[in-house]
């Protein structure tokens, strides 16, 4: 298993700032992944950190609005730049540990734009 | 493309049983798994298949059909704290997970 821990839990933020959300783990993992999850609304993944490298981003996500770093195989942060108010959304830190590829989640930090 | 079925809502009664379905249609399948989350906190793990049949975990049980492309998660003896959203996922065979849009369960007294 794997404990994970997120800073900020909550923020609220003004339009045109950015906002660094940082993910803890208790143990190293290789696979570190960062999700969106709006309101009423599934879980969308943003990226995964890779330890070494650059991120790998799905569609509709882009390094320059997310940017992603992965220094060690315990923390990860994300950047949400220039933010607007459809910003607003929990942001999640998951990673896969153990088998059967099981992710734990962390807490999540609630993001508000005004 | 690929795709998780799931109902959006589902209300049952505190004591009783309740089945929630889940559809997929994926590139590849590495195994399927069943999450809570309860509103406000991040989703946990509730169960994993990759191989046909019932698996049975205390009150939940989960199944899969990988040639029908569905599964069920099975809740029985519901009890008020039940009440979450149940998210089915697919690993599809990049090892990456497809998430359903969740199913709401409402538990009544």
């Amino acid at each position: 298993s794997a404990v994970i821990s997120q800073k900020p839990s909550r923020d609220i933020c003004q339009r045109g700032t950015s906002l660094t959300i940082q993910c803890q783990v208790d143990s190293q993992v290789t696979m570190m992944f960062w999700y969106r999850q709006q309101p009423g609304q599934s879980l969308t993944l943003i990226a995964t950190a890779n330890q070494g490298s650059e991120a790998t981003y799905e569609s509709g996500f882009v390094i320059d609005k997310f940017p992603i770093s992965r220094p060690n195989l315990t923390f990860s942060t994300l950047t949400v730049s220039n933010m607007s108010p459809e910003d607003s959304s929990i942001y999640l830190c998951s990673v896969v540990a153990g088998e059967p590829y099981e992710q734990y989640f962390g807490p999540g930090t609630r993001l508000t734009v005004t | 493309g690929q795709n998780i079925d799931q109902p959006t809502e589902m209300t049952a009664t505190e004591g009783a049983i309740v089945q929630i379905n889940c559809t997929y249609q994926t590139s590849g399948f590495n195994g399927l798994f069943w999450y809570q989350q309860h509103a406000g906190e991040a989703p946990t793990f509730l169960s994993y298949n990759v191989l046909d049949g019932l698996e049975e975990k205390g009150r939940f049980s989960s199944f899969l059909s990988r040639s029908k492309g569905y599964s069920y998660l099975l809740l029985k003896e519901l009890q008020m704290k039940d009440s979450a959203s149940y998210l089915c996922a697919v690993m599809d065979s990049n090892y990456q997970l497809i998430w359903g849009a969740g199913t709401k369960l409402i538990i009544k007294p």
